[in-house]
Parts: C-alpha cells; sequence; structure tokens
C-alpha cells in the first residue's frame, strides 16, 4: 500500500497569513493526489484534485503543487471559515490512501 | 439537487452485521463509481472500497476482504454497504463518495453526510 505523510499535524495560524500544508507518498504516484477540507461534523469536500486543479466552486486562494513525491497544499490569505483539518489522498492505486491529516486552527 | 442521502445511525452488537444505504439524486446514478470510506471518532479518513453502480463490479481494500459487501439497486439509485463479523473497533462514521475519474486521476467530488456505526454489547 502507499503510505503518505503529512506536516505538520496542526498548526495555529491567523486570518490573513499564508499557510502551507505537505503531503509526502511513499512512491511515485504521478499527480494522482487530491486535497480536502473537513470541519467539525461535516463531511470532507474536495479542494484540489490531480495535484493542482481547484475544484469548481473552491476560493482561488486555495492552491496545489507537486514535486516528486512532495505535494503542497497553500491557503494565500486565510479566512475565519479555513480552520479545519486537511486531508490529502493518493488515488495512483487501491486501496485508496488518505493522509492523516493537519489540523488548523485559530492562533 | 445533487446529492449522497444516507441511512440513520445503527447500533450493533459485537458479530453482527450492519448494512448502510446511499441514495442518489440529482444525477445519472450509473454514471458514477461509489465509494465507501470510514472515520473513527478522531481518527482519519479509510478508503474501504468502490462499486460500479453501472457493472456492479467492486473493489474492495484488502483489510475489509471476506467482511465487506457494496451493492446496489439500479432501479432506486441506491448503494448499500454491508460489514459483516462487526467489532468495536468498527464503531466509526461510514461515508459514501462519488468519484469521477480525469485523465486517469479519480477524486470524490460529492459526499454523503455519514452514517454513524456503534459496535458495542
Amino acid at each position: 500500500d502507499i503510505q503518505m505523510t503529512q506536516s505538520p499535524s496542526s498548526l495555529s495560524a491567523s486570518v490573513g497569513d499564508r499557510v502551507t500544508i505537505t503531503c509526502r507518498a511513499s512512491q511515485s504516484i504521478s499527480n494522482f493526489l487530491n486535497w480536502y477540507q473537513q470541519k467539525p461534523g461535516q463531511a470532507p469536500n474536495l479542494l484540489i484534485y490531480a495535484a493542482s486543479s481547484l475544484q469548481n466552486g473552491v476560493p482561488s486562494r486555495f492552491s496545489g503543487s507537486a514535486s516528486g513525491t512532495d505535494f503542497t497544499l497553500t491557503i494565500s490569505g486565510l479566512q475565519p471559515e479555513d480552520f479545519a483539518t486537511y486531508y490529502c489522498q493518493q488515488t495512483y492505486s487501491t486501496p485508496f490512501t488518505f493522509g492523516p491529516g493537519t489540523k488548523v486552527d485559530i492562533k | 439537487q445533487v446529492q449522497l442521502v444516507q441511512s440513520g445511525a445503527e447500533v450493533k452488537k459485537p458479530g453482527a452485521s450492519v448494512k448502510v444505504s446511499c441514495k442518489a439524486s440529482g444525477y445519472t446514478f450509473t454514471s458514477y463509481d461509489i465509494n465507501w470510506v470510514r472515520q473513527a471518532t478522531g481518527q482519519g479518513l479509510e478508503w474501504m472500497g468502490w462499486m460500479n453502480p453501472n457493472s456492479g463490479n467492486t473493489v474492495y481494500a484488502q483489510k475489509f476482504q471476506g467482511r465487506v459487501s457494496m451493492t446496489k439497486s439500479t432501479s432506486i439509485s441506491t448503494a448499500y454497504m454491508e460489514l459483516s463479523s462487526l467489532r468495536s473497533e468498527d464503531t466509526a462514521v461510514y461515508y459514501c463518495a462519488r468519484s469521477i475519474a480525469v485523465a486517469g486521476n479519480w477524486y470524490f467530488d460529492l459526499w454523503g453526510r455519514g452514517t454513524l456505526v456503534t459496535v458495542s454489547s
């Protein structure tokens, strides 16, 4: 199985900050990497697919990039509604595995 | 309205089975695969498997092989996930999620609200 790691596991940030979350795959997954946001008591919500494509309706302050087996989710100008947990997911091969998540909370 | 509506919470005893439903509306049910993902309280997301609602073909995570069954009723646009031989570690919220493939990359663009399954004696 492909293992996904995320760093940091949590971070504290202020409204307006630029936030970067990193996800690393245990082997090459091409660009088959997605990012989801999950708020407490809610289902995950797709933000980014194929490493860097913004899902319809997702604000442009969210962006994704890739370099080899390292992937980055960037939030440019954190908003109050962005405080949540973020998960990466690989869909290169089954089982589709998720990273352990990064919790973003208010500083 | 495009949505996936899941069945209500369940409480089961160890060793029992549970069957969760996921009703699709607002789109053609047979055009997209349905995945099942679970999440224990305070924990991360775990993919269990997928089903093609058109063919009925399934792919299960090895961890659940032999205990999980994903089926469908096309006439009512509903997918089902049945998990047997339940143990306390199966206590979790179970989500169904629609997946789309673009250039070979799958992503989950529509999720149900989740069904809490509690396994307790």
